[in-house]
């Protein structure tokens, strides 16, 4: 059902540097660009990345963003307990007004 | 501030039709789209489609997978836009979330920026 792909889930100590990957086809080649989404289930999802690499205002800087080709990434620095939730990459294509979203990965902050 | 509120959680029976409301508030509604998306237990997000409000006839867009069972609205006298799913079948039980399709003065695409607080749907017999 994802279009883009995502690892199940991954973990790493409080204080430490994760990354999370999302690959796809021409869904985020090109001109389309990523955006990621923290989900900390029974809550709403929160939009931290957009343009591949900006995060909008309230956004703590030890998120980051970066895509090259059809793969982008989410790293996270400084692990803290409350960033434990579900990581979701998406996209929006303008000219097929079509989107899409990873299948999620599982952060757990050891 | 921009909200989206929707409506509340329903229990539908298999092959009946479920229909929930995003009402907007904080921005101007047609200038800004709507997607649809939603969650099954275990699962996660998926696309379900798009609704344009900025004209009198609204243009959308369907995942392939709901198509001829759904059908997306609006109401720009209420701000509220609207998911309608069909032919309702157990596996359709999940979460439904309304999302703005936003943009930032300093953007070159488009991100869902704001989500309504979710619809939990279950069908069961």
């Amino acid at each position: 059902q994802s279009v883009l792909t995502q690892p199940p889930s991954v973990s790493a100590a409080p204080g430490q540097k994760v990354t999370i990957t999302c690959s796809g086809n021409s869904l985020i080649s090109g001109k389309n660009y990523v955006s990621w989404y923290q989900h900390v289930p029974g809550r709403v999802p929160r939009l931290i990345i957009y343009d591949n690499d900006k995060r909008p205002s309230g956004i703590a800087d030890r998120f980051s963003g970066s895509k090259s080709g059809t793969s982008a990434t989410l790293g996270i620095t400084g692990l803290q307990t409350g960033d434990e939730a579900d990581y979701y990459c998406g996209t929006w294509d303008s000219s097929l007004s079509f989107g899409g979203f990873g299948g999620g990965t599982k952060l757990t902050v050891l | 501030q921009v909200q989206l509120v929707q409506s509340g959680a329903e229990v539908k029976r298999p092959g009946a039709s479920m229909k929930v409301s995003c009402k907007t508030s904080g921005y101007p509604f047609r200038t800004y789209d709507i997607i649809w998306v939603r969650q099954a237990p275990g699962q996660g997000l998926e696309w379900m489609g798009w609704i344009s409000p900025y004209n009198d006839n609204p243009s959308t867009k369907y995942a392939q997978r709901f198509q001829g069972r759904v059908a997306m609205t609006t109401d720009t006298s209420t701000n509220t836009a609207y998911l309608e799913l069909r032919s309702l079948r157990s596996d359709d039980t999940a979460v439904y979330y309304c999302a703005r399709l936003g943009f930032y003065l300093d953007s070159n695409g488009y991100s869902f920026d704001f989500w309504g607080q979710g619809t939990l749907v279950t069908v069961s017999s």
